[in-house]
């Protein structure tokens, strides 16, 4: 079956400006996560999402980060006024349930580059 | 303050012989450890994990390592393939999120 998808697969912006990025978990992933990774370094918790509530975003760094997931599927993620220091790979991942034990499987992830 | 570790950034290896991983934790909280793996332009895939009432998990040529006391745990290779050449992920998982080192470039040579 499909994995997770994300798109756009790279987005270039300008300091300043607003970028949403799109995620689609598995068919039937209750569970959707949001990380981002920067160049050298592993992937960063952002936010959990169980079903259409935000379980857990103490990840994410400032107000500027924002993320929906409206009908507990596809989920956006939105910064406002983005910075240079934004710049990363932005990575989605879906489970089963949440449980700890039930693998999260990650998307290819949207890289984003604030010039 | 990074509470999984990978201190080893790179790791180079003949094709055939083992290839082993290591990662250190700081949260003697944490209970579950995964590996990942990472190809350019992909998103991380699972590999093998393990839950800290184990001291083994074995798959196929991936064999994880947990040593609590020591705050350690590996992933053993065997025999490595050139195919294994790829970022090696680990991670702890700190309730619902996973918290990540920040990874090991293996290398198998041919």
């Amino acid at each position: 079956g499909a994995g997770v998808s994300q798109t756009p697969s790279n987005k270039v912006t300008e300091k300043g400006k607003y970028v949403e990025l799109r995620c689609d978990p598995i068919s039937g992933h209750t569970a959707l996560y949001w990380y981002r990774q920067s160049l050298g370094q592993g992937p960063e918790f952002l936010i959990y999402f169980q079903g259409t509530g935000a379980a857990d975003d103490s990840g994410l760094p400032n107000d500027r980060f924002f993320a929906v997931r409206p009908e507990g599927s596809v989920s956006t993620l939105k910064i406002q006024r983005t910075e240079r220091g934004d710049s990363a790979v932005y990575l989605c991942a879906s489970s089963l349930t949440g449980a700890m034990a039930d693998t999260q499987y990650f998307g290819p992830g949207t890289r984003l580059t604030v010039l | 303050d990074q509470q999984v570790k990978q201190n080893s950034p790179s790791l180079s290896v003949q094709e055939g012989r083992i290839s082993i991983l290591n990662c250190d934790y700081t949260n003697s909280m944490f209970d579950y450890f995964l590996w990942y793996k990472k190809y350019p332009a992909e998103g991380p895939t699972f590999l093998i994990s393990i839950s800290s009432i184990k001291d083994k998990n074995e798959d196929g040529r991936f064999t994880v390592f947990l040593n609590k006391s020591a705050k350690h745990l590996s992933l053993h290779i065997v025999p490595s393939q050139p195919g294994d050449s790829a970022v090696y992920f680990c991670a702890a998982s700190d309730g619902n999120k996973l918290v990540f080192g920040a990874g090991t470039i293996l290398r198998v040579k041919s």
